[in-house]
């Protein structure tokens, strides 16, 4: 079964402290993963996504994520937090086509001054 | 580009109404657009697939009398709660897509009040 498993729920780092935010995935097929963030009352912003080849992937605001195949995970981070990323963020395993996403149950973070 | 707009971003009515909720893409013709549920502290879940010009898929679970969705053109989508009732209450998210191997791009979602 198809599924996202992220284990931290919630997560506080101080401000220039470094992040990492966990996911797990159970896929059947090739695993095409994305990460998301949300904003308090807001819809999702694509952070980055990973399809195939270099299993470090680059994205936006800094993230990076590495797709890691061994241990079914695709954990999300950052050297260096700002206040900004304060938000929720969603991992999500999908199809080629883009027809089913399957979402992590979130994890909050804040970020301390 | 590739921008996804809903309406309204918040509704509270009494329950028994019906809400329609909007999704449009602004700058891209959506082939297909998705609708999500979110409850509170909880992740999205995919309440049924539209392609235009052609019935939803629900997944399951999903009542298709409740949910009433249509996608008429290539730019909107619509989404009615018939009869909304308080345990309908959540955030709606829809997404949309321009056609086979492209990406999702969401909207700010709609915040639904059933009083």
């Amino acid at each position: 079964a198809q599924s996202v498993t992220q284990p931290d729920i919630h997560i506080t780092v101080s401000e220039g402290a470094s992040l990492e935010l966990r996911c797990n995935y159970s896929y059947g097929a090739t695993p095409y993963l994305f990460w998301y963030v949300q904003s308090p009352g807001q819809g999702l912003q694509l952070l980055l996504k990973y399809f195939s080849g270099d299993t470090l992937v680059q994205g936006i605001k800094g993230f990076e994520a590495e797709f890691k195949r061994s241990q079914s995970s695709f954990n999300l981070r950052k050297p260096s937090v700002h206040w900004s990323d304060a938000a929720e963020y969603f991992c999500a395993v999908g199809d080629y086509n883009f027809n089913k996403f399957y979402f992590g149950s979130g994890t909050k973070l804040n970020v301390k001054p | 580009g590739a921008v996804v707009s809903q309406h309204p971003s918040w509704v509270i009515c009494k329950s028994g109404t019906s809400v329609k909720i909007e999704c449009r893409s602004l700058d891209f013709q959506a082939t297909t657009m998705f609708w999500y549920r979110q409850f509170p502290k909880q992740s999205l879940m995919l309440m049924a697939t539209s392609n235009e010009g052609s019935k939803a898929t629900y997944e399951q679970g999903v009542e298709k009398d409740k949910f009433l969705i249509n996608h008429a053109s290539l730019t909107l989508s619509t989404l009615t709660v018939t009869s909304a009732h308080p345990e309908d209450s959540s955030f709606y998210i829809c997404s949309a897509r321009q056609g086979d191997g492209q990406p999702q791009h969401f909207g700010d979602g709609t915040r639904l009040s059933i009083l």
